[in-house]
């Protein structure tokens, strides 16, 4: 079974732009979740989907945003970029059914620069 | 409200010595899982081991083992017969029974030594 991918694996914007993360889940995972992981702030959770519906939500401002497609292919958007939000964003994904006793399966992360 | 600590940034071992990283976590849920996930310089996190709070047996999952003290909110992970492929960031994670959101600590940096 192939693993959780995301694209691209590295990306340069510059402040004021915005950008699109993808996640490609394990083939039967209906759960995406996503994560931001930086030196000063640890690893914070964004946001999940399931079954194309935002289940549960992090505490990120408006510029955060995301959203899960019917095969759970799952986007993140982030608007208007800061130097802040440079990061590596990593994805998850799981069955969605089973809360806590559910394995998440990360992704390799993508590595955001904002200049 | 969940909080998870890790009060050891760095540590270094030995090949094929032992070593335990330590974790403390706080919760007010009755039902709830307490997690290691391992990220290695390639960056893929991978769980570990998961225990879940009723179960008072210990978890192990080969050489990885964890020492959880439920009334002491503590939960650490030791490894045996330390391997180079071992070096890595670790991470100790709670969730409540029904959550799919585990709250991570900050983390500890392993680097095992030839």
């Amino acid at each position: 079974k192939a693993g959780v991918t995301q694209t691209p694996r590295y990306l340069i914007k510059t402040r004021g732009q915005q950008v699109t993360l993808s996640c490609s889940p394990i083939s039967g995972h209906r759960s995406v979740s996503w994560y931001q992981q930086t030196p000063g702030q640890g690893l914070q959770f964004l946001f999940e989907y399931f079954s194309e519906t935002q289940r549960n939500k992090g505490n990120f401002p408006g510029r955060f945003s995301g959203r899960q497609f019917s095969n759970s292919r799952s986007e993140m958007n982030v608007s208007t970029l800061e130097l802040g939000d440079s990061a590596l964003y990593l994805c998850a994904s799981s069955l969605g059914t089973g809360g806590a006793t559910d394995t998440q399966y990360f992704g390799p992360g993508t590595r955001l620069t904002v200049l | 409200a969940q909080t998870v600590t890790q009060s050891q940034p760095e540590m270094s071992v030995q090949e094929a010595e032992t070593v335990t990283l330590s974790c403390t976590y706080d919760t007010s849920e009755s039902n709830y899982y307490l997690f290691w996930y391992k990220q290695p310089p390639s960056r893929q996190m991978i769980l570990v081991i998961r225990q879940e709070a009723y179960k008072q047996q210990n978890a192990t999952e080969n050489r990885f083992s964890v020492n959880f003290q439920k009334a002491a909110k503590s939960f650490s992970l030791k490894i045996s017969d330390s391997q180079l492929g071992d070096t890595a960031m670790y991470f100790c994670a709670s969730a409540s029974g029904g959550s799919y959101i585990p709250t991570f600590g900050r983390g500890t940096s392993l680097i095992v030594h030839p």
